[in-house]
């Protein structure tokens, strides 16, 4: 079993939607995260939740909407998204705040 | 300020050659680590390799190791006899800290491209 999965890997949504992307970790970690890809620049790192509670907001717009309901699933749900939203949905998890993050395939998300 | 910059938009090497990604990072805090991952188009992030602020050697794994200057912050991925698959982007990334040190910062990426 891949250590990080993500599901869908690509999503195309209108902006009226209301759509969820979903992250496993089988590698027994206690933090997870999401960050944003964007075309030519840095990750941003969006949530991070640490034993099942976020721990880090970076100032995210309310139509994202994160969930950590146990240690091993993330959500992040999305409504009213814009254009500008569209981009690589990264999903990480690490053993511990400082331990190396390990990443999931992404979701690429179009936002029409 | 940035706290990583990579410098190299893309970088070619011929297959089997070495080749040297650069990064600088910028911090106070005595206590990071320093990562580099390499992202194929498929999109996924791969870790290859990380380099605590208090580890006396360079980090090695495999064919990638670390060039870590600590006094001039750098910390440069060297891939020795490149292959085909090595195509892809990579990102260096520091962590400060230690306690809730949680964020990881990512530069913008080197583009490297192996020619056979």
């Amino acid at each position: 079993e891949t250590g990080v999965t993500q599901t869908p890997r690509h999503l195309v949504m209108g902006m009226t939607n209301k759509k969820s992307l979903k992250c496993e970790q089988h590698l027994g970690h206690n933090a997870m995260y999401w960050y944003k890809q964007s075309a030519k620049k840095p990750l941003e790192l969006m949530f991070v939740y640490s034993l099942e509670e976020r721990v880090e907001n970076n100032s995210v717009p309310s139509r994202f909407s994160p969930e950590c309901p146990n240690s091993s699933h993330l959500f992040l749900h999305l409504h009213t998204l814009q254009p500008e939203d569209s981009a690589l949905y990264l999903c990480a998890s690490s053993r511990d705040g400082r331990e190396t993050q390990y990443f999931g395939p992404g979701t690429r998300l179009l936002v029409l | 300020a940035q706290k990583i910059t990579q410098t190299q938009p893309g970088m070619f090497v011929q297959e089997k050659e070495a080749v040297t990604l650069d990064c600088t990072y910028d911090t106070s805090d005595p206590s990071y680590g320093l990562f580099w991952y390499k992202q194929p188009s498929s999109g996924e992030m791969i870790f290859l390799i990380y380099q605590g602020s208090y580890d006396q050697q360079n980090a090695t794994e495999g064919r990638y190791s670390l060039n870590f200057q600590k006094a001039r912050k750098s910390a440069n991925l060297v891939i020795s006899a490149s292959q085909l698959g090595d195509s892809a982007m990579y990102f260096c990334a520091m962590r400060e800290g230690w306690v809730g040190a949680n964020n990881l910062f990512f530069g913008t990426g080197t583009r490297l491209t192996v020619i056979p």
